[in-house]
């Protein structure tokens, strides 16, 4: 079944710093993979997501990940945190072809000034 | 904007009670979802529909139900068999076959 993994609950970066997620996951097929940010008491929104092609995504508000096949990584790196983005990022992976996902825990992340 | 609206967005329920949660949709996206969240836990589906008048279970169906006479509106009911109905739920949204999800602000359910 297809899952995925994220470390580290609450995650500090210092304002200016690498911002570093990450999300390992396991699948039967070649995967669908997404990152959401959630704002607390908000919906979640999309930051990026990979499905085929380039393995490098790009996506909103200067975040990026790279899909990486043989480490079934992808995870998510912004070079310099800035106050906005304390949020909670969710990494998923698409279960079939119905649409259904499968979410990490979420990873907190706080912003220090 | 096309987008999705639940409401309400806060919901207080006194135990044994049934409470029904609205969500809707003007994207015309054929599917729908149902999740649940607990901090901490990630998001869990409850259910989902590909289409009008069919749905199926997700992952913790168990004391919850509902229905899709529209294509614009997948209500949920919160029932009172539901162990632990304090939680908060995000209805979401999607074409057929993209993988991504379009998601609702939520809705917060308060037992009391």
């Amino acid at each position: 079944a297809q899952s995925v993994t994220q470390l580290g609950s609450h995650v500090s970066v210092s304002e200016g710093a690498l911002v570093l997620l990450r999300c390992n996951y396991s699948s039967s097929v070649p995967p669908y993979l997404f990152w959401y940010v959630q704002y607390p008491n908000q919906g979640l929104q999309l930051l990026l997501k990979y499905t085929t092609g380039a393995t490098l995504v790009k996506g909103i508000n200067g975040f990026e990940a790279e899909f990486k096949k043989s480490e079934t990584s992808f995870h998510l790196t912004k070079p310099s945190a800035h106050m906005s983005d304390a949020a909670e990022y969710f990494c998923a992976v698409r279960r079939d072809g119905n649409n259904r996902l499968a979410f990490g825990k979420g990873n907190q992340v706080v912003v220090i000034p | 904007d096309g987008g999705i609206t639940q409401s309400p967005k806060y919901l207080f329920r006194k135990e044994g009670q049934n409470v029904t949660l609205s969500c809707e949709q003007n994207l015309n996206h054929d599917a729908m979802y149902w999740y649940r969240q607990d901090p901490g836990q990630g998001l869990r589906l409850i259910y989902y529909s590909q289409i009008v008048n069919d749905f199926q279970k997700g992952d913790i169906a168990e004391g919850y139900s509902v229905s899709r006479e529209k294509k614009e509106s997948f209500p949920l009911t919160v029932t009172s068999a539901q162990k632990n109905p304090t939680a908060f739920y995000l209805c979401a949204s999607s074409r057929t076959n993209t993988g991504e999800l379009f998601f609702g602000e939520g809705s917060r359910l308060t037992v009391l």
